[in-house]
């Protein structure tokens, strides 16, 4: 069965970085573009980035552009997102989302169970 | 970037009772494959958000059959027929048109 394993979460002090990882197995990783999503504490789901199957495009919110940046090894079935100069308001549970499509966005039919980053000092 | 909008923001229903939500976009979800890039899922309480409904009325494998999409363009609504205690939680709206992908608000259903 499909499966997508966040982990990397954690606290960690503004300004610096985090690395989070998404493990997938169940299913042919390379074949699908895959998303980060985060919802902050009590608040609604905020789209992230998203990368194709082949990790030719990446795309990101604007709220992150320049500071996150996703990544994938198919070799690992692993989707990665590399989080620099960490803001108070980038704690939220992160999930990693299978998009049905290969290039292109169109619906995330599976979800990892979410970690949890917390930026404080 | 297109703007989602819900309502109502909650949704008190009575079990076997309907209940519908609405999803409005600030620009039509219709591609040039005459798709509506329109998705709703739901997010029970403590768990991760799960696919039901996907381009606007098809209704994802493993969704029950209570649980019903429609809707073009600008406009959509959820629909659960018979509404039972497992449904409660947040349901959103999302575009998958274009990106920045967006997220309506969010509504939260629970039982009366």
């Amino acid at each position: 069965q499909v499966q997508l394993v966040e982990s990397g979460g954690g606290v960690v002090q503004p300004g610096r970085s985090l690395r989070l990882s998404c493990a997938a197995s169940g299913f042919t990783f390379s074949s699908y573009a895959m998303h980060w999503v985060r919802q902050a504490p009590g608040k609604g789901l905020e789209w992230m980035a998203v990368i194709w199957y082949d990790g030719s495009e990446k795309y990101h919110a604007e709220s992150v552009k320049g500071r996150f940046s996703i990544s994938r090894d198919n070799s690992k079935n692993t989707l990665y997102l590399q989080m620099n100069s960490l803001r108070a308001e980038d704690t939220a549970v992160y999930y990693c989302a299978r998009d049905f499509s290969r290039t292109r966005c169109s619906y995330f039919d599976y979800w990892g169970q979410g970690t949890l980053v917390t930026v404080s000092s | 970037e297109i703007v989602m909008t819900q309502s109502p923001l909650s949704l008190p229903v009575t079990p076997g009772e309907s209940a519908s939500i609405s999803c409005r976009s600030s620009r039509s979800l219709v591609d040039s494959n005459g798709y509506s890039y329109l998705d709703w899922y739901l997010q029970r309480p403590g768990q991760s958000p799960q696919l039901l409904i996907y381009l606007a009325s098809n209704r994802a494998t493993g969704a029950p059959d209570r649980f019903s999409g429609r809707g073009s363009g600008t406009d959509f609504t959820l629909t659960i027929t018979r509404v039972e205690a497992e449904d409660v939680g947040v349901y959103y709206c999302m575009q998958g048109l274009q990106t920045p992908l967006t997220f309506g608000g969010g509504t939260k259903v629970e039982i009366k």
